[in-house]
Order: structure tokens, then C-alpha cells, then sequence
């Protein structure tokens, strides 16, 4: 077994600001993926990340950034933080890229909410 | 526009009853279909999947029919209990091609005693 865990739980930020969202996982897994919630939309990916030192963009990439670090970490940046926003963002991970390793491990969640 | 879609943003049940949730998708090269479960403030985790190879596949309590013509595929849960109650999304992707695993937006269930 093994476990994702994101940071921060709760993210309040300003109009604006730029903020970090960070997730680790110690499956071992390589493909590792970004997704925000909004109620009534489902999840929409924004960034994910095939292999260690891969990054590929979502349909939802516009606005952020990704990094993943090192293989057991991927991390998310909102460029700038758009008013009343109000989302939930779910890292996620998988064996390989689809094939036949495609289910996916989510993490809990960061929700963000902009002043 | 959305490529897989589900209609019905929620779904009432008798404890006991079949639960039927669906979902449509618009990709005729999906050949992975998947639903998840969420529970409120919890993560999505895989209940069952498919490939496009078999047009059913049980698992306890949980059946999902595959409509490949229809681009259709269906959960179909027996016996619901409260605990069933959640948000399912769907979820279909296409292995040969980018295989982005594409979510719908989710049906709430509520299975009432």
C-alpha cells in the first residue's frame, strides 16, 4: 500500500498572490496528476507529469504552473490568484501513463479559497 | 465541449433498490471506462473498471454494462445500503491515444432507509 498526502489542507490566499500547492506519494508510482474540482464540473486536469523530470499540460493549465521535483513529488502553482475563487485541487497518481496500470490513487485535497 | 457526461446530477433510492447510474461519452476510441466513488471530504477511489474487450463485468454488489454502439456505459448497484450513498463520477480514456482519463461530473447518490 502506500498514501498521497497534500500540503496544505486549507490554503487561503489574495487576489493576485501567487501559491504553492505540494503532494507527495510514496507508491513508487510514476505518473502523477493535478486536478481541480468545482461542484457541478466533475475533475478537470490541469497539469500532470508521465515520468520524473516530465511535465505536460491539462485542459485546464492556463493560470498555473508544475514542477515535479523528484519522482515521489509534483507540486502546483496558481500564477495569480483570482477573486472569490473557490475550488478544491486533488493530486493523484498512477502506476505508469494509461495502459494497463490506469486507476488512479488521489490524494485528500487542497481547497483554496480567495479573498 | 464535455466528452463524458453525466446527465443526472443526483439520484434517490430505497435501501434495498437498484441504484442505476449513468454515463455518456462522445470518444469512440474510449476503450477504458471506469467509475469512482466519493465519499463527502474524501478522495475519489476506483470501484470498478472495464475495457472495451467486455461489455459487462460484476463484482459483489456492482455491474457495469458496456454499450459501445451507444457510447453508453452504466453502473448498476443491487441491494443499496446508506453506506452507497456518495458522489460516482465516471471516468473513460483512451490507452492508444492520449490517454487522459476524462471524468463526467458526478451523480450524487442517496440510498434512504
Amino acid at each position: 500500500g502506500g498514501i498521497i498526502t497534500q500540503t496544505p489542507k486549507f490554503l487561503i490566499g489574495q487576489e493576485g498572490q501567487k501559491l504553492t500547492l505540494k503532494c507527495q506519494q510514496n507508491f513508487n508510482h510514476d505518473t502523477m496528476y493535478w486536478y481541480r474540482q468545482d461542484s457541478g464540473k466533475g475533475l478537470r486536469l490541469i497539469y500532470y507529469s508521465i515520468t520524473e523530470n516530465d511535465l505536460q499540460k491539462g485542459d485546464l493549465s492556463e493560470g498555473y504552473d508544475a514542477s515535479r521535483e523528484k519522482k515521489s513529488s509534483f507540486s502546483l502553482t496558481v500564477t495569480s490568484a483570482q477573486k472569490n475563487e473557490m475550488a478544491v485541487f486533488l493530486c493523484a497518481s498512477s502506476i505508469d501513463w494509461g495502459g494497463a496500470y490506469a486507476e488512479q490513487f488521489f490524494g485528500p485535497g487542497t481547497r483554496l479559497t480567495v479573498l | 465541449g464535455q466528452q463524458v457526461k453525466q446527465s443526472s446530477p443526483s439520484l434517490t433510492v430505497q435501501e434495498g433498490g437498484i441504484s442505476i447510474l449513468n454515463c455518456d461519452y462522445e470518444n469512440d476510441m474510449f476503450d477504458y471506462f471506469a467509475w469512482y466513488k466519493k465519499y463527502p471530504d474524501n478522495s475519489p477511489t476506483l470501484l470498478i473498471s472495464v475495457r472495451s474487450n467486455v461489455d459487462k463485468r460484476e463484482d459483489g454488489r456492482l455491474t457495469v454494462f458496456l454499450n459501445k454502439s451507444g457510447k453508453h456505459f452504466s453502473l448498476h448497484i443491487t441491494a443499496s445500503q446508506p453506506e452507497d450513498t456518495a458522489v460516482y463520477l465516471c471516468a473513460a480514456l483512451n490507452q492508444g491515444g492520449s490517454a487522459k482519463l476524462i471524468f463526467g461530473e458526478g451523480t450524487k447518490l442517496t440510498v434512504s432507509s
